[in-house]
């Protein structure tokens, strides 16, 4: 059975640096073929995707945050860690991870996801 | 602001069909790109509905099935039931942007 799990703090303040985590089990990150992505859904917003790292770690982001968003993999936890700096009140969210399956170019899509973490940014 | 566009809202009684469409252009899905399709139910991690237009990952029903023709795609749901209410979202990829790309989403209602 293949499950993800987000964890983090659920209050950061503004300007601060968000670190989340997401816990893989049931399958490597390091599958050839396949990656993980971190989505956000602003409350009462749709999805928007936030970027990923591929299973050879070649790393996505999406333009409008590249300049703020980090994703790194720890190997030997099956691990992924999203780093988002200078965060905003704007950037209040759950934050879900997902498992990108990367098989085919042009199609990119994620076929397993977490439950998600509400973060909120909040002096 | 999302380039791919879905109604906010479909509903339809129990048993019958519903249909959900995702319009872009023509640096998503015009240009070739694929339309994959989720279910999410407020609360829950998103589910996997459709991959690759038409294809149905195991587990999922054969009363949803995907569509997907120019810069439009859609998605069925047939037999409408009670535990088909959730919000439904399309993805793909937008060249121009460089961005992966999620739709408006969809709030589907069981009368």
């Amino acid at each position: 059975q293949i499950t993800l799990k987000e964890s983090g703090p659920t209050l950061v303040k503004p300007t601060q640096t968000l670190t989340l985590t997401c816990t893989v089990s049931g399958l490597s990150v390091t599958t050839s073929g396949g990656g993980v992505g971190w989505i956000r859904q602003p409350p009462g917003k749709a999805l928007e995707w936030l970027g990923h790292t591929y299973w050879d770690d070649d790393e996505r982001y999406s333009p409008s945050l590249k300049n703020r968003v980090t994703i790194t993999k720890d190997t030997s936890k099956n691990q992924v860690v999203l780093k988002m700096s200078n965060m905003d009140p704007v950037d209040t969210a759950t934050y879900y991870c997902a498992h990108a399956n990367l098989e085919v170019a042009g199609s990119d899509h994620f076929d397993y996801w977490g439950q998600g973490t509400l973060v909120t940014v909040s002096a | 602001q999302s380039v791919l566009t879905q109604p906010p809202s479909v509903s339809g009684a129990p048993g019958q069909g519903v249909s959900i469409s995702c319009t872009g252009s023509s640096s998503n899905l015009g240009a070739g790109y694929d339309v994959h399709w989720y279910q999410h139910f407020p609360g829950r991690a998103p589910r996997l509905l459709i991959s690759r237009n038409t294809d149905r990952p195991s587990g999922v029903a054969d009363r949803f099935s995907g569509s997907k023709s120019g810069t439009s795609a859609s998605l069925a749901i047939t037999g409408l039931q009670a535990g088909d209410e959730a919000d439904y979202y399309c993805q793909s990829y937008d060249f121009s942007l460089r961005d992966h790309v999620f739709g408006t989403g969809t709030k589907v209602t069981v009368l």
